[in-house]
């Protein structure tokens, strides 16, 4: 199995909701990564676990909320959001923090839309 | 000066076409050197990897690397429209440093 898989595909949430999106791989990676994308941007890093625990917090407002329940997934809670965070996001992973000697492996995303 | 410059484009070539696609980098510490592929609404794909100066090739693709000049490039030759994507260059140095990516460019292959 050489797949990052992300749910839901599309979520759409209103401001009060409380969601979560999920990531799960079985390529035995140790660290695994959330990014935000925005149309015709680069992916921007949100979180990096390592041996499932938070490794960077790239000073996420506390409304996106991490976790990692064991080596195989990652969760990440979102309540109270803004229509600003309306995106793409993007769960990774990779064998060591860093990349090791394959890089990243990336899912295909949950598209959110905050209404 | 931002760490990684990757010009945005749109570019556009017709079917069989060469497609050069460039970064230029200001870190030195720079060690490793990543290409991915992107289709619309999808995930990032790993297309070439790349640790060192020279070129490496993987059919169609070469991904060339001048750490004296601080610049990397990808070549896509007989390009198709299943080319067509965003292709994000990205770099990171040694050590557990996340990667960082360039802004990507869209790429139009018209057959």
């Amino acid at each position: 199995d050489t797949e990052v898989t992300q749910t839901p595909k599309h979520l759409v949430m209103g401001m009060t909701n409380k969601k979560s999106l999920k990531c799960e791989q079985h390529m035995g990676h140790r660290a695994m990564y959330w990014y935000k994308q925005k149309a015709k941007k680069p992916p921007e890093l949100m979180f990096v676990y390592s041996y499932e625990k938070l490794s960077i917090n790239e000073s996420v407002p506390s409304r996106f909320s991490p976790e990692c329940p064991n080596s195989s997934l990652l969760n990440l809670h979102l309540h109270a959001l803004q229509p600003e965070d309306s995106a793409l996001y993007l769960c990774a992973s990779s064998q060591v923090q860093g990349g090791g000697i394959y890089g990243y492996t990336f899912g295909s995303g949950t598209r959110l839309t905050v209404v | 000066q931002k760490e990684v410059e990757q010009d945005p484009g749109p570019l556009s070539v017709p079917e069989g076409a060469i497609v050069s696609l460039n970064c230029t980098y200001s870190n030195s510490a720079f060690q490793y050197f990543m290409w991915y592929r992107q289709y619309s609404r999808k995930g990032p794909e790993l297309l070439m990897y790349t640790y060192s100066s020279g070129n490496k090739e993987d059919g169609r693709f070469t991904a060339q690397v001048d750490k004296s000049s601080k610049y990397i490039s990808l070549f896509i030759r007989d390009s198709q429209p299943s080319d067509s994507a965003t292709y994000l260059c990205a770099l990171r140095p040694s050590g557990n440093t996340p990667l960082v990516f360039g802004k990507g460019t869209r790429l139009s292959v018209i057959a």
